[in-house]
Formats: structure tokens, sequence, C-alpha cells
């Protein structure tokens, strides 16, 4: 079961800010939030991660809220080749089967 | 190219037979990790190795999976007696772990597409 809530889908126009937000209620002291992006056939890629305030690096920036109960992924601009599956995750430092990938979220980008 | 390599990358298969799969993973990562993946769905994980050692298996894991990492570098996932449901992609990823902390990045290979005809 995924320890974490986002949106199944969003569209977006090419040159415009992308944000998707991820709810994790249950998330613990330890635990870290990781966003993928997969494409078609291919494996995820990790985006960022972080786990208090916000983090940015050369692709994307991560929110989260004192609380911590969720977060916001901001794709800056984003154009054609950002549309992908975005997964959100919240976990330790073990990758285990409490390290649960669900659905994602579906952007599509338009021109 | 020194990412995470999966072999095959594709594999057509009758139901009922066995079937292997081989995962490389980037040469200094100590932790293995397998998932499938089926159409709409998010990667579903399988198992992981920390070096040689297999240290957890998914609870859903059928016993007709197993996997190895004899040496801890490569590793193989094997499918016996194959079902319908068995088709799916066969995700791989590795990471290195050095304890406690911000969680090191995993990276993942192409997977391997798993037709049970």
């Amino acid at each position: 079961l995924a320890k974490t809530t986002q949106p199944i889908s969003m569209d977006s126009y090419e040159g415009q800010e992308v944000n998707i937000t991820c709810s994790h209620n249950n998330i613990a002291t330890n635990d870290y939030i990781t966003w993928y992006q997969q494409f078609p056939s291919q494996g995820p890629r990790f985006i960022i991660q972080g786990y208090k305030t916000k983090v940015t690096n050369e692709v994307a920036s991560l929110f989260i809220p004192a609380d911590r109960k969720s977060s916001t992924l901001s794709l800056p601009r984003v154009s054609l080749s950002d549309t992908a599956v975005y997964y959100c995750l919240v976990g330790d430092d073990n990758y285990g089967q409490n390290f649960v990938f669900g659905p994602g979220t579906r952007l599509s980008v338009l021109p | 190219d020194t990412g995470v390599s999966q072999d095959p990358r594709h594999k057509i298969t009758k139901r009922g037979q066995n079937v292997t799969f081989r995962c490389d993973p980037i040469s200094e990562h100590n932790r293995l990790y397998w998932y499938r993946q089926t159409l709409g769905q998010g990667p579903e994980f399988l198992t992981y190795f920390q070096n040689e050692a297999q240290l957890e298996k998914s609870r859903l894991l059928s016993d007709r999976f197993s996997a190895e990492r004899p040496k801890g570098s490569f590793s193989t996932l094997e499918i016996q007696r194959t079902e319908q449901g068995d088709s799916a992609m066969y995700l791989c990823a590795s990471t290195r772990y050095i304890g406690r902390g911000p969680q090191e990045t995993q990276y993942f290979g192409p997977g391997t597409r798993l037709l049970v005809l």
C-alpha cells in the first residue's frame, strides 16, 4: 500500500511551471522524500530528494512544509520532453518493501 | 556506459517455461534491487541484496521466483513455470549503501520486458 497520494494526471503547456503535490500524512521521522521520473519503456530516474524546507537542483525544486505531511515538486519552464510519469516516495535509508511506488502522476506537456 | 544493464531486454516465452534474467549493477554499488512493473502501475518491489546477501523479499513474492547474487556483483532473477500473470517489465536497480543518513540515489536499468504466451 502506497504511503503517498498524488494526482493521477496533469496537463501543462510548454514553458509553464508545473507543481505536483504529494501527500504523505504518515511520514516517519527518519523518512526522506524522493521523486523519480519515468519515461515509457525506461526505468525510473532520480530527480530530487529532501528532508525538510526547500531543495533545488539543476532540474527541479522540492518544497517541504514544516509538518512534512506533503511536498511539492516544481518543474520550471517545462518542455515536451518532460512528458513522463512522476513518482513521489517516502522512506528511510532502506529501499525495501516499505519504499513503495504508487501509480505516480502522468504529466503531459502540450505544445 | 557505466550504468545498470539488464539482459535480455525482451523475452517471449510459453506458459510453463522457466526464464532467467541478468542484471549488472554499477560496479561500486553494494545494493541491488529487483522490481516488477505492469502497465499503468509503479514498480513493485521484489527483493534486494547487499553484496551477496539477500536481505529482503516481498511478502507477496511467489515461490516460483528466485534471485541470486553469488559474488556480490551481477544478479540473476529466475521465474520457474511461468504464468501469463508474470508478463511485466522486470527492473533492476542499484545503489551504494553507506549506512544511516540521506538515501543514496537508486539507479535503475532499462528493464527486461517479459511476455508469457
